[in-house]
């Protein structure tokens, strides 16, 4: 059964850092990883998707990295901002309709 | 503006009722979701529906039904039998086919049952 999970569940830096959020998966065997931000009391906004065929994605400061063999994503964000204060979650999919989803990394950026 | 809305924002229950919770989507997307968050917990998927007509049980659908009549329509009742039913529901949906497909999530409901 595949298991997602998010460590640490909460972070608190100073704006301008760069910082690394991490996803571990226990089964190897996904089509893909998305991470999402959630912001308090609002729904999930995609934010990179990532096939298993892929090894990185990136948009703008931010850039999601996949390791399928060692069960592990990361989520890097450079440059923090105060607006990047949220939520984030991971979810693999391993090739039907369902996501499992990790319980987030609540993060702060402190201005 | 494409994407999926959620209805109402807020919706306040007493025990023992039925109440449906409402998701719409333009996105021209087949396969659509309900999710439940608790706090401290990761999404958990109530229900999801691959196509119009044809809906499957996710990991925690007991106390809930849906219906799936039209593409861009899945409706979530959460019925008396839903045993802790005060949570926050998410609807999403994404194009299916060969697992590279990506979600898209509404807004969500607040159910508080009291």
């Amino acid at each position: 059964k595949q298991e997602v999970t998010q460590i640490p569940a909460a972070l608190s830096v100073p704006e301008g850092e760069n910082l690394v959020l991490n996803c571990s998966f226990t089964d190897s065997a996904i089509y893909n990883l998305q991470w999402f931000r959630q912001d308090p009391g609002k729904g999930l906004t995609s934010l990179l998707l990532i096939q298993s065929s892929q090894r990185e994605q990136t948009s703008g400061r931010l850039n999601a990295s996949l390791d399928k063999s060692s069960g592990r994503s990361t989520l890097y964000i450079a440059a923090s901002q105060p607006g990047d204060s949220a939520t984030y979650l991971c979810a693999v999919s391993s090739g039907t309709y369902k996501y499992i989803f990790g319980t987030g990394t609540r993060l702060k950026v402190l201005a | 503006d494409g994407g999926i809305t959620q209805s109402p924002k807020y919706l306040f229950r007493k025990e023992g009722q039925n109440v449906t919770l409402s998701c719409e989507q333009n996105l021209n997307h087949d396969a659509m979701y309900w999710y439940r968050q608790d706090p401290g917990q990761g999404l958990r998927l109530i229900y999801y529906s691959q196509i119009v007509n044809d809906f499957q049980k996710g990991d925690i659908a007991e106390g809930y039904s849906v219906s799936r009549e039209k593409k861009e329509s899945f409706p979530l009742t959460v019925t008396s039998a839903q045993k802790n039913p005060t949570a926050f529901y998410l609807c999403a949906s994404s194009i299916p086919g060969q697992g590279h497909y990506e979600q898209y999530f509404g807004p969500g409901t607040r159910l508080t049952v009291t």
